[in-house]
């Protein structure tokens, strides 16, 4: 039983696509988290929210809490945007933190 | 201002020995995380340390896993008698606090022999 769950797995798209990424989440959450990994391995967080929508750039976050429910938006995607993204929730109880097993985004010139 | 810092960058070792990973966390960051990410799968939770208060060991695999945090600040993952399975790169973030972002730092790639 995966506690969040993304989609799609992969996601291919051409330079200035809008790309939505999905999660889907089953636990009571205190915050959710988007991360990009990149090839390299690096991680960086992207966004924190436990309610309504965040933007940063190309970026928008949103979610929904009652749905148990998050997408990740790119607008006028570009190739730099290529990386893994991944979903996280912190449960509201105790201080577990679940992940997506991410999407692979590549975005072709 | 500097990141979150770990150390080494690489480690190989042989099965059974003793290995200790260090991180290094943002200055005034009161929670630390250790994380780690196996070959081909996803983020898996370890340990979670907040302030002063007991670390939350929940995501420890198996008693063979050991973490501290000295002073409220560098934070220290030991693996004893490492296997085969151990391998992955290990990762630690910090935040402000419980709920604030979480900021990671390069890993440690550690390789099991």
């Amino acid at each position: 039983k995966n506690e969040v769950e993304q989609s799609p797995q992969n996601l291919t798209a051409q330079e200035g696509e809008f790309i939505t990424i999905n999660c889907s989440y089953s636990v009571g959450i205190s915050a959710l988290h988007w991360l990009q990994q990149h090839p390299g391995g690096g991680i960086v967080s992207l966004f924190m929210l436990s309610s309504g929508k965040k933007k940063h750039g190309r970026l928008i976050a949103t979610i929904n809490i009652q749905e148990k429910h998050s997408s990740l938006h790119i607008t006028a995607s570009h190739p730099r945007d290529s990386a893994v993204y991944i979903c996280a929730v912190g449960a509201n109880t105790g201080n577990q933190f679940y992940f997506g097993t991410g999407t692979s985004l590549t975005v072709i010139p | 201002g500097a990141g979150v810092s770990q150390s080494p960058s690489n480690k190989v070792t042989e099965k059974g020995k003793d290995v200790e990973l260090r991180c290094d966390p943002i200055s005034g960051h009161t929670a630390l995380y250790w994380y780690r990410q196996s070959l081909g799968q996803g983020l898996e939770f370890l340990i979670y340390f907040q302030g002063n208060s007991a670390p939350d060991k929940s995501g420890l695999p198996s008693d063979r896993f050991s973490a501290e945090r000295t002073g409220g600040s560098v934070s220290t993952l030991t693996i004893q008698r490492t296997q085969q399975e151990d391998s992955a790169v290990y990762l630690c973030a910090s935040s402000l606090a419980q709920g604030w972002g979480q900021y990671f730092g390069p890993g440690t790639r550690l390789t099991v022999t």
